[in-house]
């Protein structure tokens, strides 16, 4: 099974900040990662497919980086509706793995 | 537009059996695998598996083999999750996601709400 390691699992920061956080694939996935934004109570919503395209609709201040085994989601600006927890997944392979998640916090 | 609609909260106890729903809605039901996602309390995503909405042919992943079933009623667009012989840490939010894909990449861009399932004497 691939394993995805998320780093930080939690941060804290400031309206406005830039955030990144980190993502590194047990092997090499190519760019078969996604993101996913959970808020407190809510379903996760996709946010960027493919490592790097950001879903419609979403704020053009989340972006994804990464091919091989690291990965990025940068977050410039951050809005107070983007305090939640980030998840990575691998869609390389079955299983579907996830990363453990990065919560958000404000400062 | 495309939903996904979970059936409600369930509190069922310890040795007993669960069946979830996930109506389906604004897009072709067999066009698009369904996958299953586990949420224990404070915890993370952790992935269940999917069914084959074409063929209905279902895949778990190593932890959920044995007491959960993936099944699927195609004329009204809806994936069920039963899960018998059920344990306290079962206890969890249950979803259900839509795999979307693009360009042979993956990702699952449409949740359903959530279904809590209690397990407790």
């Amino acid at each position: 099974d691939i394993q995805m390691t998320q780093s930080p699992s939690s941060l804290s920061a400031s309206v406005g900040d830039r955030v990144t956080i980190t993502c590194r694939a047990s092997q090499s996935i190519s760019d078969y990662v996604n993101w996913y934004q959970q808020r407190v109570g809510q379903a996760p919503q996709l946010i960027i497919h493919s490592a790097s395209n950001l879903l419609s609709g979403v704020p053009s201040r989340f972006s994804g980086s990464g091919s091989g085994t690291d990965f990025t989601l940068t977050v410039n600006g951050l809005q107070p509706e983007d305090f939640a927890t980030y998840y990575c997944q691998q869609t390389y392979s079955t299983p579907r793995t996830f990363g453990q998640g990065t919560k958000v916090e404000i400062k | 537009q495309v939903h996904l609609v979970q059936s409600g909260s369930e509190l069922k106890k310890p040795g007993a059996s669960v069946k979830i729903s996930c109506k389906t809605s604004g897009y072709t039901f067999t066009n698009y695998a369904v996958n299953w996602v586990r949420q224990a309390p404070g915890q993370g995503l952790e992935w269940m598996g999917w069914i084959n909405t074409n063929t209905g042919n279902p895949t778990y992943a190593q932890a959920f083999r044995g007491r959960f079933v993936f099944s699927m009623d195609t004329a009204v667009s809806t994936a069920y999750l039963q899960i018998s012989g059920l344990k306290a840490e079962d206890t969890a939010i249950f979803y259900c996601a839509r795999e979307g894909y693009s360009r042979g990449r993956y990702y699952f861009d449409q949740w359903g709400q959530g279904t809590l399932v209690t397990v407790s004497s």
